[in-house]
Parts: C-alpha cells; sequence; structure tokens
C-alpha cells in the first residue's frame, strides 16, 4: 500500500532555532495536512493544503509557522523560531477524499 | 464545532475477551466518524470510517464500530482481542471531510 513518508523521524533543536519537516505525500493525493501531538495530549489539526495553497488553519498555526510545496512532491513544515512548547509529534497527511493518510511522524524535540 | 469524548484512557483486556472502546461526538452538523490505531512508534492507520449509509461499519483485523445518532456514540467493537491489537486508538470527527478532531486516544492493553 502506498503510505506517507516523513523525515526526519526525530528533530532534536535549541529554542530560538528554525527546523523544517519534510513529507512525502502519496503521489496522487490532493489534500496535505500537518498535525500535531503533545504528550499525553490530543492529535491535533494544524493545517489543510490544496491546490498549492492553504485552505485552513488553527489557532496554532501562527505566524511562527509555514508550509511549503517547494517541488510538487515535497511538503514542508517549517517553524521559524522554536519555542520549548513546539516539542511534540508531528504527522503528515494527504487525501484524496476523506480517507486520510497518515506517515509516521517527526518527533521534534526543542531544548 | 465538533468534538469528540474518549471514555477510558486505558483499557485492559484478557486475550480472547471482547474489547469495546468508547467514543461519544459532538456535531453541528451530519459527521464523519473514524477510527484510528497508533502501534508504537508509528503513524495513524485508520481502521475504519463511518460517511454515510450502513451505520455498523467493519474495519481492518476484525474491528467494527456502530454509528448511533441518538446516542451520539460510534464505540469500536472487537469480539475477540489478539496480543497483537495492544495499541493506542483514536476516534475522529470530521464535518467537512478534510478537518479531523481527534479524542484524546484509548491505550488498550492485551494480556495473556
Amino acid at each position: 500500500e502506498p503510505e506517507v513518508t516523513q523525515t526526519p523521524s526525530h528533530q532534536v533543536t535549541q529554542m530560538g532555532q528554525e527546523v523544517i519537516l519534510r513529507c512525502v505525500p502519496i503521489s496522487n493525493h490532493l489534500y496535505f495536512y500537518w498535525y500535531r501531538q503533545i504528550l499525553g495530549q490530543k492529535v491535533e489539526f494544524l493545517v489543510s493544503f490544496y491546490n498549492n495553497e492553504i485552505s485552513e488553519k488553527s489557532e496554532i498555526f501562527d505566524d511562527q509557522f509555514s508550509v511549503e510545496r517547494p517541488d510538487g512532491s515535497n511538503f514542508t513544515l517549517k517553524i521559524r523560531s522554536t519555542k520549548l512548547e513546539d516539542s511534540a509529534m508531528y504527522f503528515c497527511a494527504s487525501s484524496v477524499v476523506e480517507k486520510l493518510f497518515f506517515g509516521s511522524g517527526t518527533q521534534l524535540s526543542v531544548l | 464545532a465538533q468534538s469528540v469524548t474518549q471514555l477510558g484512557s486505558h483499557v485492559s483486556v484478557s486475550e480472547g475477551a471482547l474489547v469495546l472502546l468508547r467514543c461519544n461526538y459532538s456535531s453541528s452538523v451530519p459527521p464523519y466518524l473514524f477510527w484510528y490505531v497508533q502501534y508504537p512508534n508509528q503513524g495513524l492507520q485508520l481502521l475504519l470510517k463511518y460517511t454515510t449509509g450502513a451505520t455498523l461499519v467493519k474495519g481492518i483485523n476484525g474491528f467494527e464500530a456502530e454509528f448511533k445518532k441518538s446516542e451520539t456514540s460510534f464505540h469500536l467493537t472487537k469480539p475477540s482481542a489478539h496480543m497483537s491489537d495492544a495499541a493506542e486508538y483514536f476516534c475522529a470527527v470530521s464535518e467537512r471531510n478534510y478537518k479531523l478532531t481527534f479524542g484524546k486516544g484509548t491505550l488498550l492493553t492485551v494480556n495473556p
């Protein structure tokens, strides 16, 4: 079965640094998403992306976050200046219709 | 606004016993409902989904769930637990097909 691929699996960074989380969605999918899960909490919606633009974003997705699909295959999440509270598992997902396929996640640790 | 409540953060069953994981939802429109499973160090895998039609939905690995509108519930069941079912299970609701709101998850432990 096709799968969503995320790299790296674990990212450690210093507070204030920029990080880029990378995702390769399933090739024929049209909708792309980022979710995150802070340890012990719910999986939370961050942003959805369709037709090369953000279609919806949550309150969490403030100005320090951005998404990009730079080359038609990769889908990235950038955090410009990381904070301690950004430490979480970040999941990328893609879909054609209502069935979302999730990647295995990137565990971001901000020190 | 949509929301999901999963009753019980941890459920423990014996191998061969019935699995029942509870999920209640709130939605302002007819919802789409999902159950996802997360095995250690892996992503979220779709177990089953309800969109329209038959209210009893069968998924992978012998799981099924029943949409009960009157009770705003979508409980997940499996007649006989297997050791490989040990994982975290997430119920989710969507009002617009793509933005999922997840519950806090239920950790299922299966005892030999």
